[in-house]
């Protein structure tokens, strides 16, 4: 079946410690992104990847960084210099071939607690 | 800047009875386009129907339907025949021009779905 995986589902890290959270999907879509969700509260954007060996900031992305070394892939990591990284996080990935609905397809999301 | 704006917190409906959660938003650009996911307890977001600003004809799929009013920059997303499975977080999100790459989400509406 084609979809996106994200692993751990639930993921606690120590405060002043690095993380990464892993996205991966099989749905040969060019463009991932990553989001952000506070209790109560919209998804916001991170980081978004066009095509492979490129991404560009969203509008919440101090304190995070990616790479995009593969279609399939694109890991996020949380630095410890994001000063509240306790959420939940959405990876999702869209086609971009013209003519067809620019829809998201989300992964099952993973919750990062720090203490 | 873009803005989306979901102005009820939470909504009742009874089982079988149609609702109608408001989207209105916020933008100069004259290519958009608006979407509407459903995020049950679970947490993994579901898309639901995709209105793109040129399309002149309301979007549906199934047993929802978005209520597209241009001029007054406002996207609705109606479910008629409620159903028990319908209980969850719906979201309006918009993203700018082609690509749907940095998008948008409002701050969502909780559905709840009585027997």
């Amino acid at each position: 079946d084609g979809g996106i995986t994200q692993s751990p589902k639930y993921l606690f890290r120590k405060e002043g410690q690095n993380v990464t959270l892993s996205c991966e999907q099989n749905l040969n879509h060019d463009a991932m992104y990553w989001y952000r969700q506070d209790p109560g509260q919209g998804l916001r954007l991170i980081y978004y990847s066009q095509i492979v060996n490129d991404f560009q900031k969203g509008d919440i992305a101090e304190g995070y960084s990616v790479s995009r070394e593969k279609k399939e892939s694109f890991p996020l990591t949380v630095t410890s210099a994001q000063k509240n990284p306790t959420a939940f996080y959405l990876c999702a990935s869209s086609p971009t071939t013209s003519g067809r609905v620019p829809e998201q397809y989300f992964g099952p999301g993973t919750r990062l607690t720090v203490t | 800047a873009q803005k989306i704006t979901q102005t009820q917190p939470g909504m009742f409906v009874q089982e079988k009875e149609a609702v109608t959660l408001d989207c209105t938003y916020d933008t100069s650009d004259q290519s958009y386009g608006l979407f509407w996911y459903k995020q049950p307890s679970s947490g993994e977001m579901i898309f639901l129907i995709y209105q793109g600003s040129y399309d002149e004809q309301n979007a549906t799929e199934g047993r929802y339907s978005l209520n597209f009013q241009k001029a007054r920059k406002s996207a609705n997303l109606v479910i008629s025949a409620s159903q028990l499975g319908d209980s969850a977080m719906y979201f309006c999100a918009s993203h700018r021009g082609t690509g749907g790459f940095k998008t948008i989400f409002g701050a969502g509406t909780r559905l709840f779905v009585k027997a």
